[in-house]
């Protein structure tokens, strides 16, 4: 099987701007969950999707938000960038069957804000 | 509220020796836990999970509800065993699968 994969894989953009990232999953996964890292803070949670319902919330602020598609693939998107958006954003997917929430991560996008 | 905790940001030891990454978590109900590892250049990958209570190359982790501790451990240490470590927790809320991640820990491990 394909692995997670996110597009693209490096982006940069100014303040003011927003973003849209990409995430397709692993084929039959219908959990996506996105996932911000930065050196201060780590690795922090920002939202699931599930059968294209946002099922649980991180504490982030609303410019972030996201969305699945009827295939599974997530997007997430940033607007009104700051520079303290800068990070690598993580997807993973999971089939969230029975007894296995196993995440697999994608490779990331590391987005820098100018 | 759901927290991990990894004491040390960094743990060196030699090759052969011993290794434990110690884990804390706060969570008021049942938690499912899980260690990650990131080798260099590659994506975070599931290393083991506490309801499998399997051994992946050589490491074990036991789940201490006690002292809300589940920490990693192996007997011998390899170079290749060189990574980022992280502790994660599910905790299931609101139906979700939300993995909060403890801060990491750079092992490495000197010939």
């Amino acid at each position: 099987k394909a692995g997670v994969t996110q597009t693209p894989r490096y982006l940069i953009k100014t303040r003011g701007q927003q973003v849209t990232l990409s995430c397709s999953p692993i084929s039959g996964h219908r959990s996506v969950s996105w996932y911000q890292q930065t050196p201060g803070q780590g690795l922090q949670f920002l939202f699931e999707y599930f059968s294209e319902t946002q099922r649980n919330k991180g504490n982030f602020p609303g410019r972030f938000s996201g969305r699945q598609f009827s295939n599974s693939r997530s997007e997430m998107n940033v607007s009104t960038l700051e520079l303290g958006d800068s990070a690598l954003y993580l997807c993973a997917s999971s089939s969230r069957t029975s007894g296995n929430n196993e995440q697999f991560f994608g490779p990331g996008t590391r987005l820098t804000v100018l | 509220a759901q927290r991990v905790t990894q004491p040390e940001k960094l743990l060196s030891v030699f090759k052969g020796a011993p290794v434990e990454l110690k884990c804390n978590y706060s969570y008021s109900g049942s938690p499912e836990l899980f260690w990650y590892v990131q080798y260099s250049r590659q994506r975070l990958q599931l290393l083991l999970r506490h309801i499998s209570r399997e051994s992946i190359k050589g490491f074990t982790a036991d789940l201490n509800k006690g002292e809300t501790s589940f920490h990693l451990k192996k007997p011998f240490a390899q170079e290749e065993d060189s990574a980022m470590y992280y502790c994660a927790l599910s905790g299931y809320n609101n139906a979700g699968n939300m993995l909060t991640f403890g801060g990491g820990t750079r092992l490495m491990v000197k010939p």
